[in-house]
């Protein structure tokens, strides 16, 4: 059983550069969170997807910030540009639903940008 | 929309204190209700949860929680922590309706508890 898979684990970029960070779900799970950590505002949901679809992305920050499931076994979040404010950790989390509110956490993406 | 208020933000107890950290939620209708624990380095994972019934739940590793409606308290306790509970501990709402945003979590700031050997 891997888990939820996301990649990179560490990136470090300068302000202005396009980042990309991409997320595998566990095999079977329909539906897949984008999550912020930070230490000001905690862990904060982006956007979800069920059945590759998104349902809510009210959590986006802003327009440099996009996301896709192009398929059941992957996704990316995309910043572009990014800027010094988005540094963070970034989780990826599955879950079957509607039958099970449980959710899965990947190792996350620790985002530097300077 | 619903909160998640976590009293503390920082406990440091010796090893074979009892633990109990607070954790409120503000929503009017039914919801879910979790415990997450984060261990240095490492990701989230799933503590406890209550969805329905008896609300003393227990979870992994001792840990237990307590669900009580009508001062919307899901705390979280432990009768004698280890050095190696030493960890972030995140308590989160899913509110139960439906719509778009009744799958979401909504998470308390954390609170980092300390062991101290």
């Amino acid at each position: 059983d891997a888990g939820v898979i996301q990649s990179p684990r560490h990136e470090v970029t300068e302000m202005g550069q396009e980042v990309t960070l991409r997320c595998k779900p566990i095999s079977g799970h329909n539906s897949l969170f984008w999550y912020r950590q930070t230490m000001m505002r905690g862990l904060e949901l982006l956007i979800y997807f069920n059945n590759n679809v998104p349902i809510d992305d009210s959590g986006m920050p802003e327009d440099r910030f996009s996301a896709k499931m192009p398929n059941a076994s992957f996704s990316t979040l995309k910043i572009q540009p990014s800027e010094p404010r988005d540094s963070a950790v970034y989780f990826c989390a599955s879950s079957i639903l509607p039958a099970s509110y449980e959710q899965y956490f990947g190792p996350g993406t620790r985002l530097t940008v300077t | 929309a619903q909160s998640v208020s976590q009293h503390n933000h920082h406990v440091i107890l010796s090893e074979a204190a009892s633990l109990e950290l607070g954790c409120n939620y503000s929503y009017g209708g039914t919801v879910n209700l979790f415990w997450y624990v984060q261990y240095p380095g490492q990701h989230l994972q799933l503590l406890l949860k209550y969805f329905s019934g008896d609300p003393l739940v227990k979870g992994i590793k001792g840990f237990e929680a307590e669900f009580i409606k009508s001062k919307f308290s899901f705390n979280l306790r432990k009768p004698s922590v280890q050095w190696s509970d030493t960890a972030e501990y995140f308590c989160a709402v899913s509110p139960i309706y439906s719509g778009a945003g009744s799958y979401q979590l909504t998470f308390g700031k954390g609170t980092k508890l300390s062991v101290i050997p």
